[in-house]
């Protein structure tokens, strides 16, 4: 029972490079959510998904893009790195209101 | 602006004492409330929840409590043991878990 997969778990990327953070689960979640997590600061909550092909952004969207083809799939785009953006990235599933969220063990990005 | 808040950002208790770790807000249309717990390297784990309609709720040796008119929460502990040396968020949300938002972490160290 994999749960909330990530990919990859470390990264480093130079100013001005793209990447494409990936997130999967096998849960059949219909909800999944991207957080950023910076010190000292709780998870700052990005993007989010209520289901396949619908997604809407969360407390900090500002240089990232999301999309939902599949329900398994969740991937958060960087299209243009900035050093600002260097965080530890968690995703997340969960079935409805009222459920707890079930996060990935995270990806580290640098970003020089 | 934060809206949930935990003002210790760490505590030291000794094996088999209580820990008793505290969470404040500021948004009254939260009603569903969680604790999670990180290990390094790891994605939040879910702990314990509660919801606005009651004021305790009990699993095995946690205990989380709330108290809406102060918009306080807190997690009880009992007994503490050195395998839950780990930080502990609180977060709250509006109940469709969206609006999402979580404490900076308290860092739990249980001393043998």
């Amino acid at each position: 029972n994999a749960g909330v997969t990530q990919t990859p778990k470390f990264q480093v990327l130079k100013t001005g490079q793209s990447m494409t953070l990936l997130c999967a689960q096998d849960m059949n979640h219909e909800y999944m959510s991207w957080y950023r997590q910076d010190p000292g600061m709780g998870l700052r909550l990005i993007h989010y998904s209520v289901g396949a092909g619908i997604t809407d952004q969360g407390e900090v969207p500002n240089g990232y893009n999301v999309s939902r083809s599949t329900t398994e799939d969740f991937p958060l785009r960087l299209l243009s790195a900035a050093p600002s953006q260097t965080s530890v990235y968690f995703c997340a599933s969960w079935q409805g209101s009222n459920q707890p969220q079930h996060f990935g063990d995270g990806t580290r990005l640098s970003i020089l | 602006d934060q809206q949930v808040k935990q003002n210790s950002p760490s505590l030291s208790v000794q094996e088999g004492r209580i820990s008793i770790l505290n969470c404040d807000y500021t948004n009254s249309m939260f009603d569903y409330f969680l604790w999670y717990k990180k290990y390094p390297a790891e994605g939040p784990t879910f702990l314990i929840s509660i919801s606005s309609i009651k004021d305790k709720n009990e699993d095995g040796r946690f205990t989380v409590f709330l108290n809406k008119s102060a918009k306080h929460l807190s997690l009880h502990i009992v007994p503490s043991q050195p395998g839950d040396s780990a930080v502990y968020f609180c977060a709250a949300s509006g109940g469709n878990n969206n609006d999402m938002r979580f404490g900076a972490g308290t860092r739990l160290t249980v001393k043998p």
